[in-house]
């Protein structure tokens, strides 16, 4: 397996733009997990699924944030629109439970800079 | 909600020396993971701890959890430019695993020649 699969690495947009992150999952992980990293905040869990079905998305920052698994192997992240403050990495994570247990296998991330 | 400090927040040492970074959390340990990640790029499972006074190691980094002081701590014999990058303490939020992790804001280390 190539691992999880995030896309683009970097993005750079301007303020007031939609933005779509990308992700594949580890085939027969059945959590996916998206996390942010920030300096300031360090990585907070935004969203994860289970089956495709969303469990919790209490760490979504605001409604300009919205995330959709329509099928096992890929997942979306979309900020619309885009304001600086949104600014971070975004990291997507697999795994077959939530617990740490089995292991969180994670993508190689998505730079966002909101100019 | 559990939060994870870790201590300290950057360290810059000189290749060959030891060091020491911590993880405390504000609630009960159930299981503590330990991360690295090289800058970047994303996280890289290093170990994992359960049980009150278990102790891991993996080439020269060594593991440890202190249960009743709900504290983990990382240590590294003689440090190499590889061991540079972010390290992050994960936790289980409840006893049973249904919870994802959360995770401390990271140390950053850096080793120089």
């Amino acid at each position: 397996d190539a691992g999880v699969i995030q896309s683009p690495r970097h993005e750079v947009t301007e303020m007031g733009q939609e933005v779509t992150l990308r992700c594949k999952p580890i085939s027969g992980h059945d959590y996916l997990f998206w996390y942010r990293q920030t300096m300031m905040r360090g990585l907070e869990l935004l969203i994860y699924f289970n089956n495709n079905v969303p469990i919790d998305d209490s760490g979504m920052p605001e409604d300009r944030f919205s995330a959709k698994m329509p099928n096992a192997s890929f997942s979306t992240l979309k900020i619309q629109p885009s304001e600086p403050r949104d600014s971070a990495v975004y990291f997507c994570a697999s795994s077959l439970f939530p617990s740490g247990s089995y292991g969180y296998t994670f993508g190689s991330g998505t730079r966002l800079t909101v100019v | 909600s559990q939060e994870l400090e870790q201590s300290p927040q950057s360290l810059i040492v000189q290749e060959g020396k030891n060091l020491t970074i911590n993880c405390t959390s504000s609630k009960t340990l159930y299981g503590l993971y330990w991360y690295k990640q090289k800058y970047g790029e994303g996280l890289i499972f290093l170990m994992m701890l359960q049980k009150g006074g278990e102790e891991k190691s993996h080439e020269k980094i060594t593991a440890k959890l202190d249960e009743k002081k709900q504290q983990s701590s990382l240590h590294i014999t003689a440090s190499q430019p590889s061991h540079a990058g972010i390290y992050l303490c994960g936790a289980d939020s409840l006893k049973w695993g249904n919870t994802p992790l959360v995770f401390g804001k990271g140390t950053r280390l850096s080793v120089i020649a």
